[in-house]
C-alpha cells in the first residue's frame, strides 16, 4: 500500500452537488492528519484539520476510520469555487514536533461545473 | 492574509547559473522550516527541513550541495538551487508551523515556479 493513496479523478459534479473524497494511509502509528486544497499552479493551503471524532466545517465534513486507516471528505452544496486538488496529508509517524514527517497524497482533482 | 511569504514567484535561468529562492514567515518566528518540491501532477516532496542556527536536514536523494539551504534568522530561510539544470524545473514550496506541536497544520509560500532553459 502507498503511505497515502487517493483517488486522482478527476470528479466532474454539477453545482449543489454533494462529492466525497476517499483516503488511506499505511502507517498505522500516524497520529495527524489534514487536508489540504490546492488550486491549479498555487501552493496548498489548509481547509481542515481532521479529528478521530469526526469534524465539520461548514459544507466540509471530515472523518477519520482509523481500524481502516482512512479518512473522508465530505463536500456539500457544492459550489464552483470548490474546484481545485484536494490533498490528503497523514504525518509518517508519531513523532511529536517535527511537521515535516508529513506525507502528501497526490490529491482528488474536483471539477465544479454549473 | 499570508503568514509565510516566498519570493520569487517565478523564475526563468539558463542552464548552469544558480536561484536563490527566499522564504519569510511574516507575523511569527519559525526556528524551523520545509522546502518542498512538486512536479507536474505529482504530490509535494519534502526536500529538506531548515534549521535555524544550524545545518539544514536533507531528504534521502536530495543533493545537499546542489540545493543549498541556509536559515540565518527566525523569519528567513532561503534555498539556492546552485548550477541549475532542466531537470531541476520545479514548483518549490516552503513551509512553516506557528507551533512545534505534531499537529500543528502547516503554511505555505506562494511557491516559486523554477524553469530552467
Amino acid at each position: 500500500r502507498k503511505e497515502v493513496e487517493q483517488d486522482p479523478g478527476p470528479f466532474n459534479v454539477p453545482e449543489g452537488a454533494t462529492v466525497a473524497f476517499n483516503c488511506t494511509y499505511s502507517n498505522s502509528a500516524s497520529q495527524s492528519f489534514f487536508w489540504y486544497r490546492q488550486d491549479c499552479r498555487k501552493e496548498p493551503k489548509l481547509l481542515m484539520s481532521v479529528y478521530s471524532s469526526g469534524n465539520e466545517d461548514g459544507r466540509f465534513t471530515a472523518q477519520l476510520n482509523r481500524a481502516s486507516q482512512y479518512i473522508s471528505l465530505l463536500i456539500r452544496d457544492s459550489k464552483l469555487s470548490d474546484s481545485a486538488t484536494y490533498l490528503c496529508v497523514v504525518n509518517k509517524d508519531n513523532y511529536g514536533g517535527s511537521q515535516g514527517n508529513l506525507i502528501f497524497g497526490k490529491g482528488t482533482k474536483l471539477s465544479v461545473k454549473p | 492574509g499570508a503568514v509565510v511569504s516566498q519570493h520569487p514567484s517565478r523564475v526563468i535561468c539558463k542552464s548552469g547559473t544558480s536561484v536563490k529562492i527566499e522564504c519569510r514567515s511574516l507575523d511569527f518566528q519559525a526556528t524551523t522550516m520545509f522546502w518542498y518540491r512538486q512536479f507536474p501532477k505529482q504530490s509535494l516532496m519534502l526536500m529538506a527541513t531548515s534549521n535555524e542556527g544550524s545545518k539544514a536536514t536533507y531528504e534521502q536523494g536530495v543533493e545537499k550541495d546542489k540545493f543549498l539551504i541556509n536559515h540565518a534568522s527566525l523569519t528567513l530561510s532561503t534555498l539556492t538551487v546552485t548550477s541549475a539544470h532542466p531537470e531541476d524545473s520545479s514548483f518549490y514550496i516552503c513551509s512553516a508551523s506557528r507551533s512545534a506541536a505534531y499537529n500543528s497544520p502547516l503554511h505555505f509560500g506562494n511557491g516559486t515556479r523554477l524553469t530552467v532553459t
